[in-house]
Protein backbone atom coordinates (compact mmCIF):
# COMPACT_ATOMS: atom_id res chain seq x y z
CA UNK A 1 0.00 0.00 0.00
CA UNK A 2 0.91 3.52 -0.72
CA UNK A 3 2.10 5.38 2.03
CA UNK A 4 -0.58 8.23 2.91
CA UNK A 5 -1.50 9.11 6.41
CA UNK A 6 -4.26 11.35 6.90
CA UNK A 7 -5.23 12.93 10.53
CA UNK A 8 -7.02 13.33 12.40
CA UNK A 9 -9.37 10.19 10.79
CA UNK A 10 -12.63 12.12 12.37
CA UNK A 11 -13.43 15.71 13.69
CA UNK A 12 -16.23 17.05 14.72
CA UNK A 13 -16.02 21.05 14.64
CA UNK A 14 -18.21 23.71 15.26
CA UNK A 15 -19.16 26.64 13.15
CA UNK A 16 -16.44 29.66 12.62
CA UNK A 17 -13.80 27.99 14.10
CA UNK A 18 -10.41 27.45 11.27
CA UNK A 19 -9.57 23.67 11.07
CA UNK A 20 -6.60 22.31 9.58
CA UNK A 21 -6.25 18.50 8.16
CA UNK A 22 -2.97 16.82 7.33
CA UNK A 23 -1.80 14.98 5.18
CA UNK A 24 1.56 12.93 5.01
CA UNK A 25 3.15 10.93 2.25
CA UNK A 26 6.19 8.37 2.44
CA UNK A 27 6.49 7.79 -1.16
CA UNK A 28 8.13 11.15 -2.83
CA UNK A 29 5.38 11.92 -4.77
CA UNK A 30 5.66 15.06 -6.38
CA UNK A 31 1.70 15.27 -6.78
CA UNK A 32 -0.60 15.73 -4.03
CA UNK A 33 -4.12 16.53 -3.87
CA UNK A 34 -7.14 17.46 -1.70
CA UNK A 35 -10.80 16.06 -2.54
CA UNK A 36 -14.15 15.98 -0.83
CA UNK A 37 -16.40 13.64 -1.23
CA UNK A 38 -20.35 14.23 -1.09
CA UNK A 39 -23.15 12.26 -1.61
CA UNK A 40 -24.32 12.44 -5.54
CA UNK A 41 -20.86 14.30 -6.32
CA UNK A 42 -18.17 11.94 -6.44
CA UNK A 43 -14.95 13.01 -5.45
CA UNK A 44 -14.31 17.08 -6.39
CA UNK A 45 -11.14 18.33 -6.31
CA UNK A 46 -10.60 21.40 -3.59
CA UNK A 47 -6.72 22.33 -4.17
CA UNK A 48 -3.32 20.38 -5.85
CA UNK A 49 0.10 20.38 -5.52
CA UNK A 50 2.68 20.25 -8.22
CA UNK A 51 5.67 20.40 -5.50
CA UNK A 52 7.16 22.30 -2.59
CA UNK A 53 5.11 25.45 -2.33
CA UNK A 54 3.52 25.34 -6.06
CA UNK A 55 -0.05 24.96 -5.45
CA UNK A 56 -3.10 25.61 -7.42
CA UNK A 57 -7.13 25.65 -6.57
CA UNK A 58 -9.69 23.01 -7.84
CA UNK A 59 -13.29 23.34 -8.67
CA UNK A 60 -14.05 23.67 -5.10
CA UNK A 61 -11.64 25.81 -3.69
CA UNK A 62 -13.61 28.97 -1.77
CA UNK A 63 -13.05 28.75 1.72
CA UNK A 64 -9.85 26.27 1.87
CA UNK A 65 -6.27 27.06 1.83
CA UNK A 66 -3.53 25.00 1.42
CA UNK A 67 0.16 24.50 2.64
CA UNK A 68 2.98 22.57 1.26
CA UNK A 69 6.37 23.54 2.97
CA UNK A 70 8.08 19.91 2.47
CA UNK A 71 7.49 17.25 -0.08
CA UNK A 72 5.79 15.07 2.08
CA UNK A 73 2.85 16.97 4.22
CA UNK A 74 0.01 18.94 2.44
CA UNK A 75 -2.12 20.70 5.04
CA UNK A 76 -5.42 21.60 4.42
CA UNK A 77 -7.21 24.87 6.09
CA UNK A 78 -10.79 25.49 6.97
CA UNK A 79 -10.38 29.23 7.19
CA UNK A 80 -13.79 29.55 8.78
CA UNK A 81 -16.05 26.54 9.36
CA UNK A 82 -19.30 25.86 7.89
CA UNK A 83 -21.76 23.48 7.94
CA UNK A 84 -21.52 23.24 4.03
CA UNK A 85 -17.64 21.81 4.67
CA UNK A 86 -19.29 18.56 6.38
CA UNK A 87 -17.61 16.35 4.07
CA UNK A 88 -15.53 12.96 3.75
CA UNK A 89 -12.24 14.49 2.55
CA UNK A 90 -9.18 12.40 0.88
CA UNK A 91 -6.08 13.18 0.27
CA UNK A 92 -4.72 11.87 -2.56
CA UNK A 93 -0.83 11.47 -4.54
CA UNK A 94 0.53 10.55 -7.87
CA UNK A 95 3.67 10.74 -9.65
CA UNK A 96 4.39 10.44 -13.46
CA UNK A 97 6.44 8.16 -15.60
CA UNK A 98 7.89 9.77 -18.11
CA UNK A 99 5.22 12.26 -20.13
CA UNK A 100 2.48 9.36 -18.85
CA UNK A 101 0.30 10.00 -15.55
CA UNK A 102 0.38 7.30 -13.39
CA UNK A 103 -2.34 6.06 -10.52
CA UNK A 104 -3.47 8.16 -7.85
CA UNK A 105 -3.08 6.43 -4.37
CA UNK A 106 -5.63 7.75 -1.89
CA UNK A 107 -5.41 8.01 2.13
CA UNK A 108 -7.86 6.54 4.12
CA UNK A 109 -10.47 9.60 4.31
CA UNK A 110 -11.01 12.37 7.43
CA UNK A 111 -14.68 12.54 8.65
CA UNK A 112 -15.52 16.64 9.55
CA UNK A 113 -18.50 17.31 10.62
CA UNK A 114 -19.15 21.06 11.26
CA UNK A 115 -21.77 21.66 14.11
CA UNK B 1 -13.56 22.02 -21.13
CA UNK B 2 -13.50 18.23 -19.68
CA UNK B 3 -16.56 16.47 -18.40
CA UNK B 4 -16.95 12.95 -17.23
CA UNK B 5 -20.12 11.20 -17.09
CA UNK B 6 -20.95 8.03 -15.45
CA UNK B 7 -24.94 7.84 -16.29
CA UNK B 8 -25.65 4.49 -13.92
CA UNK B 9 -26.37 5.73 -10.99
CA UNK B 10 -27.00 2.16 -9.47
CA UNK B 11 -26.94 -1.50 -10.58
CA UNK B 12 -28.20 -4.95 -9.00
CA UNK B 13 -26.78 -8.05 -10.52
CA UNK B 14 -27.04 -11.22 -8.86
CA UNK B 15 -23.95 -13.23 -8.32
CA UNK B 16 -22.24 -15.02 -11.17
CA UNK B 17 -23.44 -12.64 -13.75
CA UNK B 18 -21.48 -10.75 -16.17
CA UNK B 19 -21.80 -6.62 -15.23
CA UNK B 20 -20.80 -3.49 -17.31
CA UNK B 21 -19.85 -0.17 -15.94
CA UNK B 22 -20.33 3.10 -18.33
CA UNK B 23 -17.99 6.17 -18.47
CA UNK B 24 -18.05 8.54 -21.10
CA UNK B 25 -14.99 11.16 -21.31
CA UNK B 26 -15.48 14.32 -23.17
CA UNK B 27 -12.40 16.19 -24.24
CA UNK B 28 -10.84 18.11 -26.68
CA UNK B 29 -7.60 16.42 -25.86
CA UNK B 30 -5.96 13.81 -28.40
CA UNK B 31 -4.09 11.82 -25.18
CA UNK B 32 -5.31 11.35 -22.27
CA UNK B 33 -5.59 8.81 -19.14
CA UNK B 34 -8.57 6.88 -17.86
CA UNK B 35 -8.35 5.15 -14.72
CA UNK B 36 -10.77 3.31 -12.25
CA UNK B 37 -11.21 3.40 -8.83
CA UNK B 38 -13.13 1.18 -6.39
CA UNK B 39 -14.48 1.96 -3.18
CA UNK B 40 -15.90 -0.87 -0.96
CA UNK B 41 -18.75 -0.40 1.83
CA UNK B 42 -15.26 0.37 4.10
CA UNK B 43 -14.79 3.77 2.29
CA UNK B 44 -10.84 3.25 1.00
CA UNK B 45 -10.43 3.88 -2.67
CA UNK B 46 -8.90 1.09 -4.46
CA UNK B 47 -7.19 1.58 -7.68
CA UNK B 48 -8.16 -0.74 -10.51
CA UNK B 49 -6.71 -0.38 -13.83
CA UNK B 50 -5.28 2.66 -16.43
CA UNK B 51 -5.95 3.15 -20.25
CA UNK B 52 -4.06 5.34 -22.24
CA UNK B 53 -6.29 6.82 -25.21
CA UNK B 54 -3.88 5.97 -27.36
CA UNK B 55 -3.49 2.25 -26.87
CA UNK B 56 -6.13 0.55 -29.45
CA UNK B 57 -6.34 -2.76 -27.40
CA UNK B 58 -9.46 -3.70 -25.15
CA UNK B 59 -7.95 -6.09 -22.02
CA UNK B 60 -8.41 -8.67 -19.72
CA UNK B 61 -7.23 -8.88 -16.19
CA UNK B 62 -8.74 -11.67 -14.30
CA UNK B 63 -12.52 -11.28 -14.24
CA UNK B 64 -12.27 -7.25 -15.02
CA UNK B 65 -11.87 -6.40 -18.78
CA UNK B 66 -12.54 -3.06 -20.40
CA UNK B 67 -13.58 -1.81 -23.59
CA UNK B 68 -11.87 1.66 -25.13
CA UNK B 69 -13.74 2.77 -27.71
CA UNK B 70 -11.99 6.47 -29.07
CA UNK B 71 -14.62 7.24 -31.68
CA UNK B 72 -17.47 7.44 -28.70
CA UNK B 73 -15.47 8.69 -26.08
CA UNK B 74 -16.85 5.47 -23.89
CA UNK B 75 -14.41 3.64 -21.69
CA UNK B 76 -16.71 0.84 -20.26
CA UNK B 77 -15.41 -1.77 -17.38
CA UNK B 78 -16.67 -5.26 -17.25
CA UNK B 79 -17.08 -7.34 -14.12
CA UNK B 80 -17.06 -11.33 -15.09
CA UNK B 81 -18.99 -13.81 -13.11
CA UNK B 82 -19.70 -11.02 -10.55
CA UNK B 83 -19.36 -11.71 -6.35
CA UNK B 84 -20.89 -10.34 -3.50
CA UNK B 85 -17.04 -9.12 -2.76
CA UNK B 86 -17.81 -6.75 -6.19
CA UNK B 87 -20.28 -4.87 -4.29
CA UNK B 88 -19.22 -1.57 -4.40
CA UNK B 89 -18.91 2.26 -5.80
CA UNK B 90 -16.84 2.45 -8.92
CA UNK B 91 -15.78 6.03 -9.86
CA UNK B 92 -13.43 6.50 -13.51
CA UNK B 93 -11.84 9.50 -13.07
CA UNK B 94 -9.82 10.64 -16.50
CA UNK B 95 -6.90 12.72 -16.45
CA UNK B 96 -5.51 14.70 -19.69
CA UNK B 97 -1.72 14.71 -20.58
CA UNK B 98 -1.03 17.81 -20.12
CA UNK B 99 -2.77 18.29 -16.42
CA UNK B 100 -2.38 15.99 -13.64
CA UNK B 101 -5.53 16.55 -12.12
CA UNK B 102 -8.00 13.59 -11.67
CA UNK B 103 -12.18 14.63 -12.88
CA UNK B 104 -13.95 12.26 -10.98
CA UNK B 105 -17.45 10.79 -12.15
CA UNK B 106 -20.08 10.55 -9.74
CA UNK B 107 -19.79 6.72 -9.77
CA UNK B 108 -22.22 4.13 -10.18
CA UNK B 109 -23.14 1.90 -7.50
CA UNK B 110 -23.10 -1.60 -7.66
CA UNK B 111 -25.22 -4.28 -5.40
CA UNK B 112 -24.27 -7.96 -6.11
CA UNK B 113 -26.60 -10.27 -4.76
CA UNK B 114 -26.17 -13.48 -3.23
Amino acid sequence: DAGITQSPRHKVTETGTPVTLRCHQTENHRYMYWYRQDPGHGLRLIHYSYGVKDTDKGEVSDGYSVSRSKTEDFLLTLESATSSQTSVYFCAISARQGAENTEAFFGQGTRLTVV
Amino acid sequence: AQKVTQAQTEISVVEKEDVTLDCVYETRDTTYYLFWYKQPPSGELVFLIRRNSFDEQNEISGRYSWNFQKSTSSFNFTITASQVVDSAVYFCAPTGSGTYKYIFGTGTRLKVLA
